[in-house]
C-alpha cells in the first residue's frame, strides 16, 4: 500500500519548454503533497507544500511563477517549471502523506528534468 | 533551526561486514524520525521509522534506535550485501515537515 507514482521519469526538452510532472497517490487520498528537487550527489531540497485544493506554499527562494503547483484532487498534484532553462535541469521528487502528524511521506520515483 | 547531521560518505565496507551510519538531530518539538535509502536513479524508500524515545525503528535487516539523551539515530545492519549499496538518508519529521540529512553513499564491495 501507500504507492506514489510520478510521471514522467525522465523528460528533455529544448529552452523555453515548460514542462508538466504529474504525481499521483495510487491507493490513498493525499490531502498535503511535496515536491522536493535533488541536485548530483545532494540532499533533497523541499520546494513547496501542496494541498488539496487551496494554493501551495513555497520555501523560501523558490519562485512560484517559475514553478506552478496544482493540487486538484485527493490523489493528483502537478508540478510545471514553465519556460524552462538549463539551470532548470535537475531531478524532482514529489512525496505524499496518508495522514497528518509526523507520518512517514511515502515518494514517488522522481523524474529525471533535462533542459537543453 | 530543526536539523539532521548525519556522518558524510562514501562509506565503504566489504560484504558481510557490520554497519553504522551515524545520525544525529536538533529540534524544538518532539519529533519522528526516519531512514530513507536511495537506490541509483530512483526516488526514495521509507527503510525504518521511530516515533518516540527508546522506539527502536527495524524492517528485519537494519534497525536503529531513537536515543532522546544523545538525540541520536543511528542505522545498523549486522552483514552487509552488495545489494545495500545506494545513498542512506536520515530525517526527522515535525509539524508535518520533513528534514532530511545530506546523505551517506555506502559502497558494499563483494
Amino acid at each position: 500500500g501507500a504507492v506514489v507514482s510520478q510521471h514522467p521519469s525522465w523528460v528533455i526538452c529544448k529552452s523555453g519548454t515548460s514542462v508538466k510532472i504529474e504525481c499521483r497517490s495510487l491507493d490513498f487520498q493525499a490531502t498535503t503533497m511535496f515536491w522536493y528537487r535533488q541536485f548530483p550527489k545532494q540532499s533533497l531540497m523541499l520546494m513547496a507544500t501542496s494541498n488539496e485544493g487551496s494554493k501551495a506554499t513555497y520555501e523560501q527562494g523558490v519562485e512560484k511563477d517559475k514553478f506552478l503547483i496544482n493540487h486538484a484532487s485527493l490523489t493528483l498534484s502537478t508540478l510545471t517549471v514553465t519556460s524552462a532553462h538549463p539551470e532548470d535541469s535537475s531531478f524532482y521528487i514529489c512525496s505524499a502523506s496518508i495522514v497528518t502528524g509526523n507520518q512517514p511521506q511515502h515518494f514517488g520515483d522522481g523524474t529525471r528534468l533535462s533542459i537543453l | 533551526g530543526d536539523s539532521v547531521t548525519q556522518m558524510e560518505g562514501p562509506v565503504t565496507l566489504s560484504e558481510e561486514a557490520f554497519l553504522t551510519i551515524n545520525c544525529t538531530y536538533t529540534a524544538t518539538g518532539y519529533p519522528s524520525l526516519f531512514w530513507y535509502v536511495q537506490y541509483p536513479g530512483e526516488g526514495l524508500q521509507l527503510l525504518l521509522k521511530a516515533t518516540k524515545a527508546d522506539d527502536k525503528g527495524s524492517n528485519k535487516v537494519f534497525e536503529a534506535t531513537y536515543r532522546k539523551e544523545t538525540t541520536s539515530f543511528h542505522l545498523e545492519k549486522g552483514s552487509v550485501q552488495v545489494s545495500d549499496s545506494a545513498v542512506y538518508f536520515c530525517a526527522l519529521s515535525v509539524d508535518d515537515k520533513i528534514i532530511f540529512g545530506k546523505g551517506t553513499r555506502l559502497h558494499i564491495l563483494p
